[in-house]
């Protein structure tokens, strides 16, 4: 069965200190793979999406950055870190196959700028 | 600009009262996805109604679909304290990507 896998679970970085959170999937291969990020008590926004190795398709301007190294490997970068970046950072992952299949979520990374 | 709008933001019930949850998208969509966020964690799909489809059950959940007033609702029967959760739709804004509401949350009350 396929599986998600994210980390750290909870991460508390100073403001201008760098970031990598990474996400793996197993079980599946060539999946698109998703980062989205959900501030307190309010919906997801979508923050890149990869379809392949290398192809990494951006959908807010900031000072985020996303790279895809392997297949299932999804990694989210930063080089200085803003206050408002502070959230709970989700990966997913999405099966190719059909417009109909579904997102499936890793269980996210807390993240605190202080 | 977000696909999907859920309404009401928050919504209380006691235990075996059933509950709906409103959802608004914008575009033409090829899905609607209806997913469930328990306090703290991600994501988990529940249901997807088809573009061509008005109605689907799942178990206590039934999904309807209005492409002409592009909403969709979500009813979950007989509910229970164990549903208590937020409750999100995603609108499919193309084949690669789900774009989301900002929520329902529920809270059922023994």
């Amino acid at each position: 069965s396929q599986t998600i896998h994210q980390w750290p679970a909870t991460l508390v970085q100073p403001v201008g200190s760098p970031l990598s959170l990474e996400c793996t999937v197993e079980g599946t291969s060539n999946p698109n793979l998703y980062w989205y990020r959900q501030a307190a008590g309010r919906g997801l926004q979508l923050l890149f999406y990869s379809v392949g190795i290398g192809q990494i398709s951006s959908e807010v301007p900031q000072n985020l950055s996303a790279s895809r190294p392997q297949d299932r490997q999804f990694i989210l970068s930063s080089k200085k870190l803003l206050l408002s970046d502070s959230g709970f950072y989700l990966c997913a992952w999405r099966a190719k196959s059909s417009y109909n299949s579904p997102l499936h979520f890793g269980n996210g990374t807390r993240l605190t700028v202080t | 600009s977000q696909q999907g709008e859920e309404d009401p933001q928050a919504l209380s019930i006691q235990e075996g009262e059933n509950a709906t949850m409103n959802c608004s998208y914008k575009t033409s969509i090829n899905n609607l996805q209806w997913y469930r966020q328990n306090s703290g964690r991600g994501l988990v799909h529940l249901i997807l109604i088809r573009s061509n489809e008005r109605e689907k059950h799942s178990g206590r959940l039934r999904v309807t679909l209005d492409t002409s007033k592009k909403s969709s609702s979500l009813l979950i029967t007989a509910s229970r304290a164990a549903d208590t959760a937020s409750y999100f739709c995603a609108a499919s804004g193309g084949y690669n990507k789900l774009i989301f509401g900002a929520g329902t949350r529920l809270a059922v009350h023994p």
